[in-house]
């Protein structure tokens, strides 16, 4: 079946940068786009781009232009985003979902990532 | 970017009644293709969103069929049709006609 196993919570300081993944299984990784959502506590959702594994193209929303990098590596079937220069604004709980289409039909469970000093 | 408004921003049912959640889009989803890309998502309560409806009126494989949306350009709604316990949590309604994505803010469905 397919999964989306994402990496665990992390703590980091302000002005660092952080990599969170999210490993897919029981599909055709290179075949889905994959997107990347943030949700801040209480808040709603917010899209901040998706790659695609096949040919490692990538779309930003272009408010995360320059703070969120989206890679694919084909060999493990594993999406990263590397957030960086951090500050309390990014401190938020981060999806994967795999998109047919805009359709997300399978979401990761989700990362938090806290920013604090 | 487009805002969706979703209301009511909360709503409190009994099991078995029916609700409607209303999402405005602040520009026509209607895409150039024809197709309308308005979709509607359910986040229960530690959980991950998951799709319930796509492209405005399409159900999501395994969503059961209480769950309805209808609309058109601006102006989308998703209606509950005899709601049950596990239905609770928040609603939110989704675009991607125009870039970015955007979502709404959310409608949180509490059982009384």
């Amino acid at each position: 079946q397919v999964q989306l196993q994402q990496s665990g919570a992390e703590l980091v300081k302000p002005g660092s940068s952080v990599k969170i993944s999210c490993k897919a299984s029981g599909y055709t990784f290179t075949s889905y786009d994959m997107y990347w959502i943030k949700q801040q506590p209480g808040n709603g959702l917010e899209w901040i781009g998706w790659i695609y594994p096949g040919n490692g193209n990538t779309k930003y929303n272009q408010k995360f232009n320059g703070k969120a990098t989206l890679t694919a590596d084909k060999s493990s079937s594993t999406a990263y985003m590397q957030l960086s220069s951090l500050t309390s604004e990014d401190s938020a709980v981060y999806f994967c979902a795999r998109a047919m289409g805009i359709n997300f039909d399978y979401w990761g469970q989700g990362v938090m990532v806290t920013v604090s000093s | 970017d487009v805002v969706l408004t979703q209301t009511p921003p909360t709503l409190s049912a009994t099991i078995g009644q029916s609700v409607s959640i209303s999402c405005r889009s602040s520009q026509s989803l209607l895409d150039s293709d024809g197709d309308t890309y308005l979709n509607w998502l359910l986040q229960r309560p530690g959980q991950s969103p998951q799709l319930l409806i796509y492209s405005v009126s399409n159900l999501e494989s395994g969503v059961p069929n209480r769950f309805s949306g209808n609309g058109s350009e601006t102006d989308f709604t998703l209606k509950i049709s005899g709601v049950e316990a596990e239905d609770l949590g928040v609603y939110y309604c989704m675009q991607a006609t125009h870039a970015p994505l955007t979502f709404g803010s959310g409608t949180k469905l509490e059982i009384k």
